[in-house]
């Protein structure tokens, strides 16, 4: 298997524009995690999906964040409008599902918002 | 709170050296424990999980100790390489999705 993918790896955006991450869970993975990482706070829970369906958003920032799974193959993290300080890492993760289970983590985009 | 702690925040130690990283929490009513380790610029690699009825778990040179009772857990590196060479963070899940996470280790292995 190919891992969790994520793209763009990078991304450099202008204050006030619309960023949407892209997420490819593994394959027969029924749980999908959206993370943050800064130097500041270190990795945050942004939102938890289980088969498709967001069970935790708690952690998004606010309402300019928002996030999608239309399908269990597929997940989107938007922010619109960015600010400087959404600049950050952002990671996907998946597991087989809730409970005792190991996450994978993706590679992780960048994200710069000038 | 829920807290986890990684001490040291930072570990440098010359080539071949045995080590310990060391992670505590403060509640000890766990699902698991998921030790990662980190490259820089780079995703978490997931390194061992330890549910919660398990004291230890092994992969290779690595060893994984739990003991819940003193909200404790181990990584034991035997016989460390430069590639060891990444910051090692430690996570607990006190729900079936939910990891607290430890601020991690910065391990440096010299040549």
């Amino acid at each position: 298997d190919a891992g969790v993918i994520q793209s763009p790896r990078h991304e450099v955006t202008e204050m006030g524009q619309e960023v949407t991450l892209r997420c490819k869970p593994i394959s027969g993975h029924n749980s999908l995690f959206w993370y943050r990482q800064t130097m500041m706070r270190g990795l945050e829970l942004l939102i938890y999906f289980n088969n498709n369906v967001p069970i935790d958003d708690s952690g998004m920032p606010e309402d300019r964040f928002s996030a999608k799974m239309p399908n269990a193959s597929f997940s989107t993290l938007k922010i619109q409008p960015s600010e400087p300080r959404d600049s950050a890492v952002y990671f996907c993760a998946s597991s087989l599902g809730p409970g005792s289970y190991e996450q994978y983590f993706g590679p992780g985009t960048r994200l710069t918002v000038t | 709170k829920q807290e986890v702690t990684q001490i040291p925040a930072a570990l440098s130690v010359p080539e071949g050296e045995n080590l310990v990283l060391n992670c505590s929490f403060t509640d000890s009513a766990i699902y698991n424990l998921q030790w990662f380790r980190q490259d820089p610029g780079k995703g978490l690699t997931s390194l061992l999980l330890i549910q919660s009825s398990q004291r230890e778990q092994t992969s290779g040179r690595l060893n994984a100790s739990l003991d819940k009772s003193s909200g404790r857990s181990t990584l034991y590196i035997a016989a460390s390489q430069p590639g060891d060479s990444a910051t090692y963070l430690c996570a607990v899940a006190y729900s079936n999705y939910q990891l607290i996470w430890g601020a991690g280790t910065k391990l440096i292995i010299k040549p």
